[in-house]
């Protein structure tokens, strides 16, 4: 069964240093999307792409973070100078046209110094 | 705008009980609403979703769920508790809003089984 994988599962930074965050997207699928989950907090929408273009972004992605896609299969999050409070656990997920069933991948727990 | 409401975010039940974990929402526009599971260090599984058409709607696992768009509300609900449903139950809604769909999720619900 297709499933979006992430990489790398656990991922230990410094603060003020670069972080990007990898994931493989179902390889129909036409939408991706960022959320996180701080810590006993809830899963919050960070962004959506498609058709390599940002369409959709919370008041959380702000110009410390960027995505790209930079081939056919990755889907990337950057955090350019990681603060303590993003340390989280980062999903991605994606979705086919049409379709509003998000798949989600297993998550990358980002933890900042 | 929309927002959801997770009443209770820990439920506990005894293996063979009724579970049921509340949802309530609020959306400008039609919802489509979800409920996922997230058992420890893993990530987020589709249970059930509801588009269009039927107001109850059935999952995987034995869960279902029912739209009742007077209250405003999508509880899920199982007849029969399982040890292995132990797990947070996140409920999530989204909606046609600038054509993409972002899910709004809840603060989620952690369900205890206990024998």
């Amino acid at each position: 069964e297709p499933e979006v994988t992430q990489t790398p599962s656990h991922q230990v930074t410094q603060m003020g240093q670069e972080v990007i965050l990898r994931c493989v997207p179902i390889s129909n699928h036409l939408y991706f999307y960022w959320y996180r989950q701080i810590l006993g907090q809830k899963v919050e929408f960070l962004v959506s792409f498609y058709n390599n273009e940002i369409s959709e972004k919370s008041e959380i992605f702000d110009d410390q973070f960027s995505v790209e896609r930079p081939d056919g299969s990755n889907f990337t999050l950057k955090i350019r100078s990681t603060k303590l409070e993003d340390s989280a656990m980062y999903f991605c997920a994606s979705s086919e046209e049409g379709e509003n069933e998000q798949f989600f991948g297993p998550g990358t727990r980002l933890t900042v110094l | 705008a929309q927002s959801v409401t997770q009443l209770g975010s820990h439920v506990s039940v005894s293996e063979g009980a009724l579970v049921l974990l509340r949802c309530n929402y609020s959306s400008s526009v039609p919802p489509y609403l979800f409920w996922y599971v997230q058992y420890p260090n893993q990530g987020l599984q589709l249970l059930l979703k509801y588009t269009t058409g039927a107001t109850l709607v059935k999952g995987i696992n034995g869960f279902e769920a029912e739209f009742k768009k007077s209250e405003t509300s999508f509880h899920l609900t199982k007849p029969s508790a399982h040890m292995s449903d132990a797990a947070e139950y996140f409920c999530a809604v989204s909606g046609i809003s600038g054509g993409y769909n972002k899910l709004i999720f809840g603060a989620g619900t952690r369900l205890a089984v206990h024998p």
